[in-house]
């Protein structure tokens, strides 16, 4: 049972356009969520992440928004550059500041392409 | 600079063989994760670390198991290799909560 859904597995926007990925949750034990890049053969880099306190957090070109009763959260970019181009996780974990720390349930990722 | 290393990076085993990935931070965290990463599921959770003497199972914890008998070493072990162990192999870790949890460039296995 897949509990944190990437429902688009790619996504191809223009250069200089907004890009925004998806994620929807189904436990709502979860409380805290986040979103990683990954570029081909290294690892997840931490991009952004939010509370369930708040409905939005904002770092430079890259935005979450949390939309608890929808169980739903999104990352916007603004604007879309050719170095954006990788895949995006988002995730999540209940209890963040306790016992479940680290422990992340990753949906399946949205491939990003970023035409010039 | 402090980093998260894992070796090696990609390696071919046969059915039945023990294999041990490893991995090292010199960032001094406490806490430690090992993922894999397979086609459909993202990334999921194999083990972690609290601390030193601690391991705990995550989600697909079968046919897996770690030590930790140091802070900056968390390696993870195939005690009997099968081809569904075919995956990516992903280790973190973290100071702790409210921080950015690090990930390592990633172990290749094949099991054939």
């Amino acid at each position: 049972d897949q509990q944190v859904k990437q429902n688009s597995p790619s996504l191809s926007v223009q250069e200089g356009r907004i890009s925004i990925l998806n994620c929807d949750y189904t436990n709502s034990m979860f409380d805290y969520f986040l979103w990683y890049k990954k570029y081909p053969a290294e690892g997840p880099t931490f991009l952004i992440s939010i509370s369930s306190i708040k409905d939005k957090n904002e770092d430079g070109r890259f935005t979450v928004f949390l939309n608890k009763s929808a169980k739903h959260l999104s990352l916007h970019i603004v604007p879309s550059q050719p170095g954006d181009s990788a895949v995006y996780f988002c995730a999540a974990s209940g209890n963040a500041g306790g016992t479940s720390y680290g422990k992340l349930t990753f949906g399946q990722g949205t491939i990003l392409t970023v035409h010039p | 600079d402090a980093e998260i290393t894992q070796s090696p990076r990609h390696k071919i085993t046969e059915t039945g063989r023990q294999v041990t990935l490893a991995c090292h931070q010199t960032w001094n965290h406490n806490n430690m994760f090992w993922y894999r990463q397979d086609l459909g599921h993202g990334l999921r959770l194999i083990h972690y670390s609290y601390g030193v003497q601690d391991t705990n199972k995550g989600e697909v914890s079968d046919g897996y198991s770690v030590s930790r008998s140091n802070t900056e070493d968390l390696p993870l072990t195939l005690e009997s290799a099968a081809s569904s162990q075919t995956s990516v192999y992903f280790c973190a870790s973290s100071p702790g909560p409210g921080n950015t949890i690090y990930f390592g460039e990633g172990s290749w296995l094949t099991v054939v």
